[in-house]
């Protein structure tokens, strides 16, 4: 079955320091990846998806079919970027969400 | 443009009522979609629609039923509500797929007593 895995509910990290959420899914088909965020108080919005290849934000984030993960990174955290981070799977006109990783920048 | 707009906010049934939480977007987006968010468990897809009078089932469809006969809307129906349907629930559009861009709704908060 589809999954998608989100080992950390929470990384907390100070500010400046490099940030990694981890994404690991499980699918035996071509793979379509998506980074959702949720700010305090505002609407879930992408962030960015693996076909792109585009860093948003400062983040990047790589698809690695060997070991079926799509890791978020960022060299440098801000504050602005505490928020609930999802990563998602689509497949045949359904997405699969991972269970979340709250983000907490510390000053 | 409101984007997708979700009524009511909040929401509290008893136990074996029913109720129909609405969505309705205005970027005549073909694809919408229906999800429940839980504590742990992220967003759980319920319902999709890839255009007006095509539904199909999601991850969690039992006790949800839905209908399309608008591009723009898609309503949620609970036919009889159960403690476990509490959650907080979410209505999503985009152009054309699902693998595209969701554009969510802010969100129903339902509680069941």
């Amino acid at each position: 079955a589809q999954r998608v895995t989100q080992p950390e509910k929470l990384l907390s990290v100070f500010k400046g320091a490099p940030v990694e959420l981890k994404c690991n899914y499980s699918y035996s088909g071509s793979p379509e990846l998506f980074w959702y965020v949720q700010y305090s108080r505002q609407r879930l919005q992408l962030l960015l998806r693996h076909i792109s290849r585009e860093s948003i934000k400062g983040f990047t984030a790589d698809l690695n079919k060997g070991e079926t993960s799509f890791h978020l990174k960022k060299p440098f955290a801000q504050e602005e970027d505490s928020a609930m981070y999802y990563c998602a799977l689509e497949y045949g006109n359904k997405l699969v969400f991972g269970a979340g990783t709250i983000l907490r920048v510390k000053s | 443009n409101a984007g997708v707009t979700q009524t009511p906010k909040f929401q509290v049934l008893k136990t074996g009522q029913s109720m129909t939480l609405q969505c309705a977007q205005d970027m005549n987006h073909e694809y919408m979609s229906w999800y429940r968010q839980d504590p742990g468990m992220g967003l759980r897809l319920i319902h999709y629609s890839v255009g007006a009078g095509i539904t199909d089932q999601g991850e969690v469809p039992n006790g949800y039923n839905v209908s399309r006969s608008t591009t723009e809307d898609f309503p949620l129906r609970l036919l009889s509500a159960a403690p476990s349907q509490t959650s907080v629930y979410f209505c999503a559009s985009s152009y054309g797929t699902g693998k595209n861009e969701q554009f969510f709704g802010p969100g129903t908060r339902l509680t069941v007593l």
